[in-house]
């Protein structure tokens, strides 16, 4: 298996500019999860879905973020308009739902600088 | 508020030695706890594991460590190699699915 995969892995934008980020999750896993990682704040979950529905965006920063799930094979995370402070690495993770606590598998990131 | 904590972002240790990598949290309604690594360019992957109801859990060279009542969890590596050279996150979880990261302590294992 070819494991969680994202891209682009590097992104360079101007503040103002529109950001899409994309996910395939591994095949047979049923739950996506989107995590940004900054210095001061580790990882943060910002939104995870369930079967293509988002079931927590809780941590979605603010309207600028979005994501969407049109399949159970594809995300994106959307930030409009992009501002030098998104500048993290956001990570793409899948798992398996269910009663068990279980694993996520992460895709490498993207890292994303706004200048 | 961040309800995972490492407090300690770097540990450097001796080959051979023991690492022992802490983490502390604040909600009591955790009662999973894992432990992720993550070499640079790479995403995090899963390293161990405890539920609430176990104190320990040991995987070769790793053990975790958990102490409900004063909300701790500890990594310890035992010989620590130059390989386990990595940043190590604890998470916790309180249902299904959603994982609470803290913020990371990267280990240094010279040779």
């Amino acid at each position: 298996d070819a494991g969680v995969i994202q891209s682009p892995r590097h992104e360079v934008t101007e503040m103002g500019q529109e950001v899409t980020l994309r996910c395939k999750p591994i095949s047979g896993h049923n739950s996506l999860f989107w995590y940004r990682q900054t210095m001061m704040r580790g990882l943060e979950l910002l939104i995870y879905f369930n079967n293509n529905v988002p079931i927590d965006d809780s941590g979605m920063p603010e309207d600028r973020f979005s994501a969407k799930m049109p399949n159970a094979s594809f995300s994106t995370l959307k930030i409009q308009p992009s501002e030098p402070r998104d500048s993290a690495v956001y990570f793409c993770a899948s798992s398996t739902s269910g009663r068990a606590r279980n694993e996520q598998f992460f895709g490498p990131g993207t890292r994303l600088t706004v200048l | 508020d961040q309800q995972v904590k490492q407090n300690s972002p770097s540990l450097s240790v001796q080959e051979g030695r023991i690492s022992i990598l802490n983490c502390d949290y604040t909600n009591s309604m955790f009662d999973y706890f894992l432990w992720y690594k993550k070499y640079p360019a790479e995403g995090p992957t899963f390293l161990i594991s405890i539920s609430s109801i176990k104190d320990k859990n040991e995987d070769g060279r790793f053990t975790v460590f958990l102490n409900k009542s004063a909300k701790h969890l500890s990594l310890h590596i035992v010989p620590s190699q130059p390989g386990d050279s990595a940043v190590y996150f604890c998470a916790a979880s309180a249902r299904a699915n959603k994982f609470y990261f803290g913020s990371g302590t990267k280990l240094n294992v010279k040779p």
